[in-house]
C-alpha cells in the first residue's frame, strides 16, 4: 500500500519564477493538506483540500495556490518566488475526519 | 486559535536513560493531540495520538504520552532510549470535531548519546 508520494524531491528555482509541487495521497484518503517547514522550524499550515475545494487556509499570501483533482491528488503552486520561500514542503493526506495525517517525504525547494 | 509550545529545542540523553519531551498547548475548545517524529531528510511519522478515553497513550516502540487537561500538557516519555530514537519530535494539536487543521510546535531534537 503506497503512502503519500510527492514530486519532485528537490527543486532549485530562481527568485521571481513559479513552481508547481505535486502530491498523491495515500490510498483511501480524500483530504490533502500542505505544510511549509522552514529550516529548524515546525511545519506551518498552508491550506487543505477536500472534494476539490480549498477548505481551510493558513496565513500565507495569495502567491500560494493549490488544486485537488478528482482522484484526490493535489498540486501546490507558488508564484513570484522569494528567497524566503526556500523550505521543505510537506503534503499530508488523511480521511475527512482528520485524525492523524500521513505525510510524504516532502519537496525541498531552494530559491536562489 | 490553537497553539503548541515545546519548551526544549534540544534534549541530549545517554543511551538507556529515560527521557521526557515537554509539550503544552492552548485552545479554547476540546482538542486532539499528536506526537510526530521526523528523521533526517524525511517527512513526519505519526508516533501516537490522543483523541478521547484513556489519558495515557502508547506507541509501538515504547513511547508514551499523557494528556493532562488541567495543565494543558501532553508530555512524551520513554523509560529507556536507544540510539535509533535520535530524531526530531513534534507535538501537534487539532480542535476536536474534525475538518480542522493540525497545528505543530517548533520541535524538540532528541540526541541519544552512546
Amino acid at each position: 500500500d503506497a503512502g503519500v508520494t510527492q514530486s519532485p524531491t528537490h527543486l532549485i528555482k530562481t527568485r521571481g519564477q513559479q513552481v508547481t509541487l505535486r502530491c498523491s495521497p495515500k490510498s483511501g484518503h480524500d483530504t490533502v493538506s500542505w505544510y511549509q517547514q522552514a529550516l529548524g522550524q515546525g511545519p506551518q499550515f498552508i491550506f487543505q483540500y477536500y472534494e476539490e475545494e480549498e477548505r481551510q487556509r493558513g496565513n500565507f499570501p495569495d502567491r500560494f495556490s493549490g488544486h485537488q483533482f478528482p482522484n484526490y491528488s493535489s498540486e501546490l503552486n507558488v508564484n513570484a518566488l522569494l528567497l524566503g520561500d526556500s523550505a521543505l514542503y510537506l503534503c499530508a493526506s488523511s480521511l475527512d475526519d482528520g485524525y492523524g495525517y500521513t505525510f510524504g517525504s516532502g519537496t525541498r525547494l531552494t530559491v536562489v | 486559535a490553537q497553539s503548541v509550545t515545546q519548551l526544549d529545542s534540544q534534549v541530549p540523553v545517554f543511551e538507556e536513560a529515560p527521557v521526557e519531551l515537554r509539550c503544552n498547548y492552548s485552545s479554547s475548545v476540546s482538542v486532539y493531540l499528536f506526537w510526530y517524529v521526523q528523521y533526517p531528510n524525511q517527512g513526519l511519522q505519526l508516533l501516537l495520538k490522543y483523541l478521547s478515553g484513556s489519558t495515557l497513550v502508547e506507541s509501538i516502540n515504547g513511547f508514551e504520552a499523557e494528556f493532562n487537561k488541567s495543565q494543558t500538557s501532553f508530555h512524551l516519555r520513554k523509560p529507556s532510549v536507544h540510539i535509533s530514537d535520535t530524531a526530531e519530535y513534534f507535538c501537534a494539536v487539532m480542535n476536536s470535531g474534525g475538518y480542522q487543521k493540525v497545528t505543530f510546535g517548533t520541535g524538540t531534537k532528541l540526541q541519544v548519546i552512546p
